[in-house]
């Protein structure tokens, strides 16, 4: 266990569905974020938080929406996705900076 | 453009002996290069962060050196074990800001009894 939690493990969903992925750290850290993962390809930055604020968005497709309603808690809220977006999203914390991220398992997400 | 390379071809070692990892970058100057560890369909793992001005950082069996001459940063697993067995990333501070860090593609290392 590395403290960040991610729920669900696995979704599968329909190109009309919304759905949110859930993020939590149980480690005080102040910076978390969304990184997303496809087959072959290297980690892909999403978001970024630091202190509750958004200070990252890398050109991600507004479908994502993410949210960070405190330090410890982080979504993601999907809508109308595509099946390109079909691959494991990954949560992490750090203290404050990119150093020393703590992941969480991800969530595997298929878009149908 | 901005560019991280590591072994593009998996690494397949005998038990025992030293696993040697590259991260080669381009037109960067980070401040802090980071390896990770991921386990297949889990999240990666940090191992070890150096600084630009630290030549080698060491840790248990693990030693990382960082060259930003020739920007290039090598991670060492001595006396490997078939659990050392993973993907293995490197990461750089990106150069507009520290916060972001830029993950390369990773090696794959497989340890054979």
């Amino acid at each position: 266990e590395t403290g960040v939690t991610q729920t669900p493990r696995h979704l599968v969903m329909g190109m009309t569905n919304k759905k949110s992925l859930k993020c939590e750290q149980h480690l005080g850290h102040n910076a978390m974020y969304w990184y997303k993962q496809s087959a072959k390809k290297p980690l892909e930055l999403m978001f970024v938080y630091n202190f509750k604020e958004q200070t990252e968005n890398n050109s991600v497709p507004s479908r994502f929406s993410p949210e960070c309603p405190n330090s410890s808690h982080l979504f993601l809220h999907l809508h109308t996705l595509q099946p390109e977006d079909s691959a494991l999203y990954l949560c992490a914390s750090s203290e404050r900076g990119g150093h020393r991220q703590f992941f969480g398992p991800g969530t595997r997400l298929t878009v149908l | 453009s901005q560019k991280i390379e590591q072994n593009s071809e998996a690494l397949n070692i005998q038990e025992g002996k030293t696993a040697t990892l590259t991260c080669n970058y381009t037109n960067y100057s980070p401040a802090y290069l980071q390896w990770y560890r991921q386990d297949p369909g889990r999240g990666p793992v940090f191992l070890l962060l150096i600084r630009e001005n630290e030549k080698e950082k060491r840790k248990e069996r693990l030693k990382v050196t960082f060259d930003t001459t020739l920007k290039q940063s090598l991670f060492h697993i001595t006396a490997s074990q078939p659990a050392d067995s993973a993907t293995y990333l490197c990461a750089l501070d990106r150069v507009d800001s520290y916060d972001k860090v830029i993950f390369g593609p990773g090696t794959s290392l497989s340890v054979i009894p």
